[in-house]
């Protein structure tokens, strides 16, 4: 069964410092992967995605994520935090087939401190 | 300006009072959905429409209604809410084209329901 695992559910950083946030998925075909941000009181808001080629993709706000296979993660990366990025972060699959068609991990949220 | 509008943002009523939660978005996409968001469980597939008068349950169905009448709006119906649907619930759409599991969702900014 499709699964994804956000095995941290809060973490606190630095700001500047660099942020890496962990996602591990499960799925049996090849998986089209995403990562949303949900600031306080707002919907998610799509920053990255993979779905082939590249397993390092670039995103909005500065983020980057890595796709390894092998390790079936799809790791959020950050070089340096700014106090904006504090907000809920959730890793996502995108799954074919009758009925649902995105599994969600249960979020990391982030707490960026002066 | 492209989005998924929720109405109402807040909503608080008694165990029983049937209630409708209006979604509509103006991308013409063909994909809709409702999810919950619970503490500790992340957003949970309530129901998806992947057009119109096509609508399907997702994983947390039970409790819920909804219809897809026209392309743009897609309701949730509660017929006799209870408390253990006292949530934060979230629509989203996407273009269905291949997927759509293969296309971003598009959130709107969220219903928070109480129920007592």
């Amino acid at each position: 069964a499709q699964s994804v695992t956000q095995p941290d559910i809060h973490i606190t950083v630095s700001e500047g410092a660099s942020l890496e946030l962990r996602c591990n998925y499960s799925y049996g075909a090849t998986p089209y992967l995403f990562w949303y941000v949900q600031s306080p009181g707002q919907g998610l808001q799509l920053l990255l995605k993979y779905f082939s080629g590249d397993t390092l993709v670039q995103g909005i706000k500065g983020f980057e994520a890595e796709f390894k296979r092998s390790q079936s993660s799809f790791n959020l990366r950050k070089p340096s935090v700014h106090w904006s990025d504090a907000a809920e972060y959730f890793c996502a699959v995108g799954a074919s087939g009758r009925g649902n068609q995105f599994y969600f991990g249960t979020g990391t949220s982030l707490t960026v401190i002066p | 300006e492209a989005q998924v509008t929720q109405n109402p943002r807040y909503l608080i009523t008694v165990t029983g009072k049937k209630l409708t939660v209006t979604c509509s978005q103006n991308m013409n996409h063909e994909y809709m959905s409702w999810y919950r968001q619970d503490p500790g469980l992340g957003l949970r597939q309530i129901y998806y429409s992947m057009n119109v008068e096509v609508t399907d349950k997702g994983d947390v169905p039970e409790g819920y209604k909804v219809s897809r009448k026209e392309k743009r709006n897609f309701p949730l119906i509660l017929e006799s809410p209870s408390p253990n649907q006292t949530s934060l619930y979230f629509c989203a759409s996407s273009f269905a084209g291949t997927g759509p599991y293969n296309s971003p969702l598009h959130f709107g900014n969220g219903t928070r329901l109480t129920v007592t």
